[in-house]
Formats: C-alpha cells, sequence, structure tokens
C-alpha cells in the first residue's frame, strides 16, 4: 500500500467543507478509489472515478482526477458528524489488484 | 450492502497453534480476497480467488495458506500462528467486471498472545 500516499489525519468543523488527498504511482491505473471505514467496521465503496475523467460528482462527493500528477482528491461538501471515519485512497495496480493507502483519519468536530 | 460473513469476528489464540477464518459469501462472485489491516499500512493482500481451487499470493502472503473449494467459501489459515499476524483481518468480493469493484466483509480481529 506504500505506493499510494495519504496524509493520515484531518481535523474539520460541522458544516465546512473537507478535502482529502492521495497520490498515487502506477499511471496505468483504469480506475481509482474512495473507501470509507467507520470504527469496527469494514471497507464501504463511497465512489469511484475512471482514468480518462477530471472529475465525477455524486451528491456532497466530489472527485477530483490529476493524471498528470497523479493526484486524486475527495471533497465532501457540508461535512456531518457521520463522516467522521477513515477514508481509503486505492487504485488498480497492472495485475488488477487494488492497492490502498494507509488511510486519512477524518475528525468532525461540532 | 454484498452478503459477506466472515467468522469468527474476534479470536485470541496462542503462538504456534494453528488459525482458520472463514469468509462466506452469498452473491456468486467469481473473486475473493483476504487482506490484513494494520496501523500505518493500510490494507495488503494477502492472497486472492479468482475460482474454484484457483487461488494465488498477494504481496503478504508469507505464513498463511488458503482454500475454496466452493464458490461461495473462502478460507484463510494460519498454519502456525505468530504475534506478528496480531491483525484484523478482512474478505472482500468481486465480480471483477468494468470497474472491478470489491466489497468488504465485517473483519476478524485476531490477537496471537
Amino acid at each position: 500500500g506504500e505506493d499510494v500516499e495519504q496524509s493520515l489525519f484531518l481535523s474539520v468543523r460541522e458544516g465546512d467543507s473537507s478535502v482529502i488527498n492521495c497520490t498515487y504511482t502506477d499511471s496505468s491505473s483504469t480506475y481509482l478509489y474512495w473507501y470509507k471505514q467507520e470504527p469496527g467496521a469494514g471497507l464501504q465503496l463511497l465512489t469511484y472515478i475512471f482514468s480518462n475523467m477530471d472529475m465525477k460528482q455524486d451528491q456532497r462527493l466530489t472527485v477530483l482526477l490529476n493524471k498528470k500528477d497523479k493526484h486524486l482528491s475527495l471533497r465532501i461538501a457540508d461535512t456531518q458528524t457521520g463522516d467522521s471515519a477513515i477514508y481509503f485512497c486505492a487504485e488498480i495496480d497492472s495485475w488488477g489488484k487494488l492497492q490502498f493507502g494507509a488511510g486519512t483519519q477524518v475528525v468532525v468536530t461540532p | 450492502d454484498a452478503g459477506i460473513t466472515q467468522s469468527p469476528r474476534h479470536k485470541v489464540t496462542e503462538t504456534g497453534t494453528p488459525v482458520t477464518l472463514r469468509c462466506h459469501q452469498t452473491e456468486n462472485h467469481r473473486y475473493m480476497y483476504w487482506y490484513r489491516q494494520d496501523p500505518g499500512h493500510g490494507l495488503r493482500l494477502i492472497h486472492y480467488s479468482y475460482g474454484v481451487k484457483d487461488t494465488d499470493k498477494g504481496e503478504v502472503s508469507d505464513g498463511y495458506s488458503v482454500s475454496r473449494s466452493k464458490t461461495e467459501d473462502f478460507l484463510l489459515t494460519l498454519e502456525s500462528a505468530t504475534s506478528s499476524q496480531t491483525s484484523v483481518y478482512f474478505c472482500a468480493i468481486s465480480e471483477q467486471g468494468s470497474s472491478y469493484e470489491q466489497y468488504f466483509g465485517p473483519g476478524t480481529r485476531l490477537t496471537v498472545t
């Protein structure tokens, strides 16, 4: 997972926007993913983006992809306390297997 | 939610004992995966299966073996557990269609004392 890098922690106030950043290494990745993990639970697929797209919006979630810089970001609008979780960025490698980042702990404060 | 269960959900075992974790799916997906999750490492792939009796190693396969005799079940065995195998283990499934989406089970917390 060390080929995919994320910052480890993000604190955000309720109602603000959160931006979680990720850099990846495999330029041939066809899909990039964001997963959410709540305490004591498995990973839940939040959204994904195909590599020929720059942006994908899904309700409060916006994914931006910069292929030139191999940079992926997830923006959560109007962050709520229920958004407190660990968020994982992942890429598909050339063997068709997911490579995960270490995860970003997002803490939402009132 | 995808129909994936893992058993047991929690286990404490002693160093040197064999341990088998089970993953069961009701989705009839072809691909199944075992990951371990450790702080600072995200999820790392242990083994995966691309069909009944077809398995392959992931990046951290040493000390682990797997078996898949039925589409719905994927077993992970620690032949002789060590303290370094204390971790949370997740099973995932996918049909590996055009988007390679993987769906995760609830996890098994394993402690080796």
